[in-house]
């Protein structure tokens, strides 16, 4: 079963920021959070992962909590092409324990 | 552009025939994955390559039958499937087994009749 709880679904006004939440309060020490999304007709797309400490990429922000239970990953300036189901995964390192155990999502609509 | 390419995109078969699903990476990849996905719900983990040898099956049925042919290539072969079989089926990799990021390709979308 997944690990994390997000929302069913959200929207965001286009030009703003997206924050995606998602809830994890069994996580353990040497787990990580993984964000993928999916676009319609797509495969899933990693967007950006973390540990302990808040992270930035080209494509978006990940923001943990202290006590890691939960976390938000930020679109700072969300487009229409961002639609799409967003996945927050905990997932352990390497072998088994790295699985991706994907959840139902959360289904963000980016309108105009 | 996906750097995982899977053909063909669309597959559309019978119960009694025989046909396999491809999937190619070039990016040195070591660990190359199946997953199934039904209309409107997440990918779910089939299998799981490590270095070419099989390392995990998620009790997948034995109609489903994997290969790796090689680090690059990974196939799926599928023999008298069910129409519940009809799913989107996703390949996946990444550098090592489960570690680091997965890159998924756009998948095979398949229908049984």
């Amino acid at each position: 079963d997944a690990k994390t709880t997000q929302p069913t679904s959200m929207d965001c006004a286009e030009g703003r920021a997206a924050n995606l939440p998602c809830n994890h309060s069994t996580i353990s020490g040497n787990e990580y959070v993984y964000w993928y999304r999916q676009i319609h007709s797509q495969g899933p797309q990693y967007i950006i992962h973390g540990l302990k400490n808040n992270e930035t990429n080209e494509m978006a922000s990940l923001i943990i909590t202290e006590d890691r239970k939960s976390s938000t990953l930020i679109l700072p300036h969300a487009t229409l092409r961002d639609t799409a189901v967003y996945y927050c995964i905990v997932r352990g390192d390497g072998g088994s324990q790295g699985n991706l155990i994907f959840g139902k999502g959360t289904k963000l609509s980016v309108k105009p | 552009d996906t750097e995982v390419t899977q053909t063909p995109k669309h597959l559309v078969m019978g119960m009694t025939n025989k046909k396999s699903l491809k999937c190619e990476q070039h990016m040195g990849h070591r660990a190359m994955y199946w997953y199934k996905q039904k209309a409107k719900k997440p990918p779910e983990l089939m299998f799981v390559y490590s270095y070419e040898k099989l390392s995990i099956n998620e009790s997948v049925p034995s109609r489903f039958s994997p290969e790796c042919p090689n680090s690059s290539l990974l196939n799926l072969h599928l023999h008298a499937l069910q129409p519940e079989d009809s799913a989107l089926y996703l390949c996946a990799s990444s550098q090592v087994q489960g570690s680091g990021p997965q890159h998924f390709g756009d998948g095979t979308r398949l229908s049984i009749l």
